[in-house]
């Protein structure tokens, strides 16, 4: 079925240092593929987002490219900064579920250290 | 503008009991769908209104669970019989398409509620 994998429950990085957050998905399908952050006591909001093959999502400093070869869809950033601590998610829509609902993964917490 | 808006917050039900949880989405988003989001997860679909049209209520976890748009804006989302495994933040989202794949979900704060 469709699935989204993230394989970090947290990463703990320190201020200026680059950053990678995994994101893998399975789907039969073409979807667009998403990462939403979420704050303490807040929804999700939309971060960045990718509609087809090679494209490539950018925000603040963040960027993931749409890879179907590899069915991919890493977060990355050169240099981190503490406001950037949240839980990230990668979401996919557009699959034989349902082109409307998103499909999440299990988030990876970021935490900066100063 | 306005965002989402989700109430109450927070609500603590005893077991057995039934809850009603509100949701006003931005004004004219056309879809509208809500998600649980247990502790330490991501978010999970639950069912999807276009306009006041349930078009997919696969997500619901079982017939406790029931939810309306009567007049294709304010949804509310009932739970009866209440039990533990309920426990979770009801999130509720819009947009303003109707069921693509690429555009955005606004998202509001959530209702978080505990069955005790």
């Amino acid at each position: 079925g469709d699935s989204v994998v993230q394989t970090e429950g947290q990463v703990l990085p320190s201020e200026g240092d680059s950053l990678i957050v995994n994101c893998s998905y399975e789907t039969t399908q073409y979807p667009s593929l998403f990462w939403y952050v979420q704050y303490p006591g807040e929804g999700p909001q939309l971060h960045l987002k990718a509609m087809k093959a090679n494209d490539k999502g950018r925000n603040k400093g963040f960027e993931a490219m749409y890879r179907k070869e590899t069915t991919s869809f890493h977060l990355e950033k050169d240099s981190v900064q503490e406001s950037d601590s949240a839980v990230y998610f990668c979401a996919l829509s557009g699959t034989t579920s349902g082109t409307y609902k998103y499909i999440f993964g299990t988030g990876t917490r970021l935490k900066v250290l100063a | 503008g306005a965002g989402v808006s989700q109430s109450p917050r927070y609500k603590v039900a005893k077991r057995g009991q039934d809850v009603a949880l509100r949701c006003d989405p931005i004004s004219g988003h056309v879809s509208l769908f809500w998600y649980q989001q247990a502790l330490g997860q991501g978010p999970e679909f639950l069912t999807y209104f276009q306009n006041e049209a349930q078009l997919d209520k696969s997500g619901l976890p079982s017939d406790r669970f029931f939810a309306e748009r009567p007049e294709g804006s304010v949804s509310t989302l009932k739970i009866q019989r209440t039990q533990q495994e309920d426990s979770a933040v009801y999130l509720c989202a819009s947009s303003p398409t109707q069921g693509t794949a690429d555009y955005e979900q606004y998202f509001g704060p959530g209702t978080r509620l505990t069955v005790t």
